[in-house]
């Protein structure tokens, strides 16, 4: 299986900074048949499902605030929250789709400073 | 509303058996790929299992192959997990999940709130 390995684990931003989740995979997660990264990014608020961010590592769910951008090839992705809002507050987790037996980062709870 | 409602949890005994239930309404059903994503109390997200739209393909997570059963009803709109010999790492919600691309099922733009299942000793 391919490993998601998140960090940090917590993160704390002030109101209106920039806020930087990383995500690394044990193995690529870029197909070059299509050149694509098979990468995902939710949000999951208290007591919520998850809801889809981004995909295909950098391509913005629709809906999504613009504030809420993804990069990264290969192995290694990140999201960043270019002004955090309180209603950000909640756990992110990165999925890579690459394989039949898709798997998910252990989250990053991003909470106010 | 477009909308995933999850049913059927509840607490069985170890070795026991449930099955779960997801309804879906409002957009068409028979066109997707579903899943089931379970989380463990206070812990992350889990692929379970996922079933192609017209249930002819269906794949498991390693941990759950062969206990589990995953199945769908298009005249009904709804998904079913099966759940056997249950074991206490077992215990969760379980979401049940719409994945956004037909060509490519392993991402979900779509998710139930979820129906806890809990494995008692």
């Amino acid at each position: 299986d391919i490993v998601m390995t998140q960090s940090p684990d917590s993160l704390a931003v002030s109101l209106g900074e920039r806020a930087t989740i990383n995500c690394k995979s044990s193995q690529s997660v870029l197909y070059s048949a299509n050149n694509r990264n098979y990468l995902a990014w939710y949000q999951q608020k208290p007591g919520q499902p998850p809801k889809l961010l981004i995909y295909w590592a950098s391509t913005r769910e629709s809906g999504v605030p613009d504030r809420f951008s993804g990069s990264g090839s290969g192995t290694d992705f990140t999201l960043t929250i270019s002004s955090l809002q309180a209603e950000d507050v909640a756990v992110y987790y990165c999925q890579q789709y690459y394989s039949n037996s898709p798997t998910f980062g252990q989250g990053t709870r991003l909470e106010i400073k | 509303e477009v909308q995933l409602v999850e049913s059927g949890g509840g607490v069985v005994q170890l070795g026991g058996s449930l099955r779960l239930s997801c309804a879906a309404s409002e957009f068409s059903f028979s066109d997707y790929w579903m899943s089931w994503v379970r989380q463990a109390p206070g812990k992350g997200l889990e692929w379970v299992a996922n079933i192609k739209h017209d249930g002819s393909t269906k794949f498991y997570v390693d941990s759950v192959e062969g206990r589990f059963t995953i199945s769908r009803d298009n005249a009904k709109n709804s998904l079913h997990l099966q759940m056997d010999s249950l074991r206490a790492e077992d215990t969760a919600v379980y979401y049940c999940a719409r994945s956004r691309d037909p060509s490519v099922p392993w991402y979900f733009d779509l998710w139930g709130r979820g129906t806890l299942v809990t494995v008692s000793s």
